[in-house]
């Protein structure tokens, strides 16, 4: 699976539109990006995936560069609950297929 | 979105005592489940792979004696650490893979500590 760069934290103000880029410049035609997660202590939580068009939905929206080198995950209003490691990670579909998780971005929101 | 249920989600045992982890998902069926293992201040690492009705597929490096999975049904995948020692104390996490998108919904995990 094709290996993603993501800053190592990032600060953000509550109410404020956090904006987490990811590179994945070797990113294979069939290899979607896909977004987790995870709150200190618990599991890791789905967020969006994407192919090669811009994705929304309830939690966020995913832009992704029109030659897919790289993504942008984007939460709209961040609250405190949005502190969190937030990962990006490049994996095709099928059954074979499993996700790799990389260091992710560290997302404090403060007040 | 989807359910999955771990339990137990904190265990303390002694050290040669064997523990069991479930991992269930409650409102779909999962032909494939994954159990993962993560280290203070490290990110998730995958161990194995727990495919319904055929044996596990682990990862390198990762024991299959020691780690024993079970998945006898589309719901319920088990993992096993047995004669445990302190340096399997960690966190566990399990998931189940919906649908064909390969998006995986992930338990609570489950905190082991090994004395």
């Amino acid at each position: 699976d094709a290996k993603t760069t993501q800053p190592t934290s990032m600060d953000c103000a509550e109410g404020r539109a956090a904006n987490l880029p990811c590179n994945h410049s070797t990113i294979s035609g069939n290899e979607y990006v896909y977004w987790y997660r995870q709150i200190h202590s618990q599991g890791p939580q789905y967020i969006i995936h994407g192919l090669k068009n811009n994705e929304t939905n309830e939690m966020a929206s995913l832009i992704i560069t029109e030659d897919r080198k790289s993504s942008t995950l984007i939460l709209p209003h961040a609250t405190l609950r949005d502190t969190a490691v937030y990962y990006c990670i490049v994996s095709p579909t099928g059954t074979a297929s499993k996700l790799t998780f990389g260091t992710g971005t560290r997302l404090q929101v403060t007040l | 979105g989807a359910v999955v249920s771990q339990h137990p989600s904190r265990v303390i045992c002694k050290s040669g005592t064997s523990v069991k982890i479930e991992c269930r998902s409650l409102d779909f069926q999962a032909t494939t489940m994954f159990w993962y293992r993560q280290f203070p201040k490290q990110s998730l690492m995958l161990m194995a792979t727990s495919n319904e009705g055929s044996k596990a597929t682990y990862e390198q490096g990762v024991e299959k004696d020691k780690f024993l999975i079970n998945h006898a049904s589309l719901t319920l995948s088990t993992l096993t650490v047995t004669s445990a020692h302190p340096e399997d104390s960690s966190f566990y996490i399990c998931s189940a893979r919906r649908g064909a998108k390969n998006i995986q919904y992930f338990g609570a995990g489950t905190r082991l500590s090994v004395l």
